[in-house]
């Protein structure tokens, strides 16, 4: 089955505990992207990825990292969490850029940073 | 600078009745425009998409949207709306001079029986 998945899909840490949301799909799309999406915003952008090796910031990088060694996986690093950072986060993928391709979607990880 | 509005927080609409949800877009270049779904604790889900061509495209589970270029909107329609229609809905947009696709704000849908 094609799908995104995302782990954990709930997580609840504390300030500057640093940690790693993993994201895979199994559609050898090249494009993968994070989201967050918070209440009355929306989704925003935090990264995305054109394929293995590549990275650009979304609408709101800061305080987050990524990394694509793989074309299947692009993890989400927070390595200093902070509770602004306390939000449902999304992972995509897509073929190619998202010109014209439709993104797939994750499940979700809802994060709480206290 | 690239947006998309959803106009309404909320929209409701008793099952059997026509739907409408709003989409506005502002870009520079051609639009792509796509609506997605969201159900509880789910991530988004495709349901239909304009790159080009005919102004009224049909998507999933009996959903349509007209992109209409005048007024530079994406509206989500459905005929007759069912109880299981009731989700979050977005409206997203992508033009030819960027590689960023920007979300509204969401409009959740509430069918009553």
């Amino acid at each position: 089955e094609a799908q995104v998945t995302q782990n954990p899909r709930y997580l609840i840490t504390v300030t500057g505990k640093k940690l790693t949301v993993t994201c895979s799909q199994n559609m050898n799309h090249e494009y993968m992207s994070w989201y967050r999406q918070d209440p009355g915003l929306g989704l925003r952008q935090i990264y995305y990825s054109m394929n293995v090796e590549v990275t650009d910031k979304g609408d709101v990088p800061e305080g987050y990292k990524v990394s694509r060694k793989e074309k299947r996986n692009f993890p989400l690093i927070l390595e200093s969490p902070s509770p602004n950072q306390t939000s449902l986060y999304f992972c995509a993928s897509s073929l190619a850029d998202t010109g014209v391709y439709e993104q797939y979607f994750g499940p979700g990880t809802r994060l709480t940073v206290t | 600078a690239q947006s998309v509005a959803q106009p309404e927080d909320q929209v409701n609409v008793a099952e059997g009745n026509p739907l409408t949800v709003k989409c506005t877009y502002s870009v520079s270049g051609n639009p792509y425009l796509f609506w997605y779904v969201q159900y509880p604790n789910r991530g988004l889900q495709f349901l239909l998409k304009y790159i080009t061509g005919d102004n009224l495209v049909k998507g999933s589970y009996g959903f349509e949207a007209e992109f209409n270029k005048s007024q530079t909107s994406f509206h989500l329609k459905k005929p007759s709306a069912l109880v299981s229609d009731s989700a979050l809905y977005f409206c997203a947009v992508i033009s030819t001079n960027t590689d960023k696709l920007i979300f509204g704000t969401g409009t959740r849908l509430q069918v009553f029986p």
